[in-house]
């Protein structure tokens, strides 16, 4: 069974970092492009990062870049999403996901306040 | 970065069918087509379709999902309750190297 485990949520003040951490197992990790998809209280879904299998390439919704950094473990079956430079807006559940989004974990809440 | 368009919301009868649309160009859904989710209130998206009609294994086929030119649909045949829910298309831009996704369209079955 596909199982996505994210953690590292929780509440930031503006302008601090956190780091997100998502555990895979039930599948092929090593072979599987990965995403942080994002979901603001009330809001739709915003994609903000994926990563192909060997991490060689990365990419990003303009309104992260430069302040996130997606990365991953294939050894550890984790990936990762580090978070620097907070924002309010940027206050969301995080999921992660598999692939062209066929299995996605629970979420956790990131909340950006003051 | 620009989005896909979806309505906000469509209303149809219990057993009625239902199609929504997702209105992309052609660095997008033209290009490779759109997935498809769904997502019931405090639960995680799931996938129903991707690459415009391929159906993840356990997916009902009273999801169908095409395309034609830069929009992409979902038809729901025979609703039910349990399909009231979110609904969101998605598609790789391939000019921005980024997934899109459309606003989402709530489905009420009355």
């Amino acid at each position: 069974e596909v199982q996505l485990v994210e953690s590292g949520g929780g509440l930031v003040q503006p302008g601090g970092s956190l780091r997100l951490s998502c555990a895979a197992s039930g599948f092929t990790f090593s072979s599987s492009w990965m995403s942080w998809v994002r979901q603001a209280p009330g809001k739709g879904l915003e994609w903000v990062a994926n990563i192909k299998p060997d991490g060689s390439g990365k990419y990003y919704v303009d309104s992260v870049k430069g302040r996130f950094t997606i990365s991953r473990d294939n050894a550890k079956n984790s990936l990762y999403l580090q978070m620097n430079s907070l924002r309010a807006e940027d206050t969301a559940v995080y999921y992660c996901a598999r692939d062209l989004f066929e299995s996605w974990g629970q979420g956790t809440l990131v909340t950006v306040s003051s | 970065q620009a989005g896909l368009t979806q309505p906000p919301s469509v209303s149809k009868d219990l057993r009625q069918t239902a199609t929504l649309t997702c209105t992309g160009n052609s660095n997008n859904v033209g290009n490779q087509g759109a997935a498809w989710l769904q997502q019931h209130q405090g639960h995680p998206p799931k996938l129903l379709s991707y690459r415009n009609n391929n159906r993840p294994s356990g997916i009902s086929e009273r999801f169908s999902a095409s395309r034609s030119g830069n929009t992409a649909s979902l038809t729901i045949t025979g609703l039910q309750p349990e399909d009231e829910a979110d609904y969101y298309c998605s598609a790789w831009d391939s000019s921005l190297s980024a997934w899109v996704f459309g606003g989402g369209t709530k489905l009420t079955v009355l």
